[in-house]
């Protein structure tokens, strides 16, 4: 079965602070995607990034990086600098060997001005 | 490009109605999903498109649920009967290909449905 965990169902930090947000996935599968998407007030998802299973370089975007480890199975995301723009809903989605995607419940992240 | 695009935006209507939700994937993406997303939950996968093949309407909830895809394109995802628990966003999303290739979904903004 597939399964993402993310634990943290909301997160509230003050502008400029850092911030993490957990991704811990299961599957059997040995090729498999992870994904993030954001979900801002407006309710519209906006695709974040992708990781393949056999790529486990992590990536920088910006304030935005995402660490990829699959000995633990996480795919952490890791907001440097928050800003009150970044307030969201953040989801991690799996796909697996098949077209389904598997979505986390989603971690809501609250940045005080 | 144009971006995925959903009508309407907004349903209210009253319980045992049908309604009709549409969805206009991405131009030349293959495959199309349609999700429900209750108030502050994750996203419920609800029938999956892919080419001319047969759709998986394994996560329909249940047979007043129905959807279609006209021509590879167009979506319409129909509700018959409408109950209270359906009132619901449904989301549609289109991806550049199915299979097995981990291709990201591109979401439309969705319709919230609202049953009285």
């Amino acid at each position: 079965a597939q399964k993402v965990t993310q634990a943290q169902t909301e997160i509230s930090v003050v502008e400029k602070e850092d911030v993490t947000l957990d991704c811990v996935y299961e599957t059997r599968d040995t090729t498999y995607y992870l994904f993030w998407y954001k979900q801002p007030p407006s309710g519209e998802l906006v695709f974040l990034i992708r990781r393949n299973s056999f790529d486990e370089q992590n990536e920088i975007s910006g304030r935005y990086s995402w660490n990829f480890q699959k000995s633990t199975s996480s795919f952490n995301f890791t907001i440097t600098a928050s800003q009150v723009v970044d307030s969201a809903v953040y989801f991690c989605a799996l796909r697996g060997g098949t077209y389904k995607y598997i979505f986390g419940t989603g971690t809501r992240l609250k940045v005080l001005a | 490009g144009a971006g995925v695009s959903q009508s309407p935006s907004n349903k209210v209507t009253e319980k045992g109605k049908d309604v009709e939700l549409r969805c206009d994937p991405i131009s030349g993406h293959t495959a199309l999903y349609w999700y429900r997303q209750s108030l502050g939950q994750g996203l419920e996968f609800l029938i999956y498109f892919q080419g001319n093949s047969a759709p998986d309407k394994s996560g329909l909830p249940s047979d007043r649920f129905s959807a279609e895809r006209t021509g590879g394109s167009v979506s319409t995802l129909t509700i018959q009967r409408t109950q209270q628990e359906d009132s619901a966003v449904y989301l549609c999303a289109s991806s550049s290909r199915g299979g097995t290739g981990g291709y990201e979904q591109y979401f439309g903004p969705g319709t919230r449905l609202t049953v009285t």
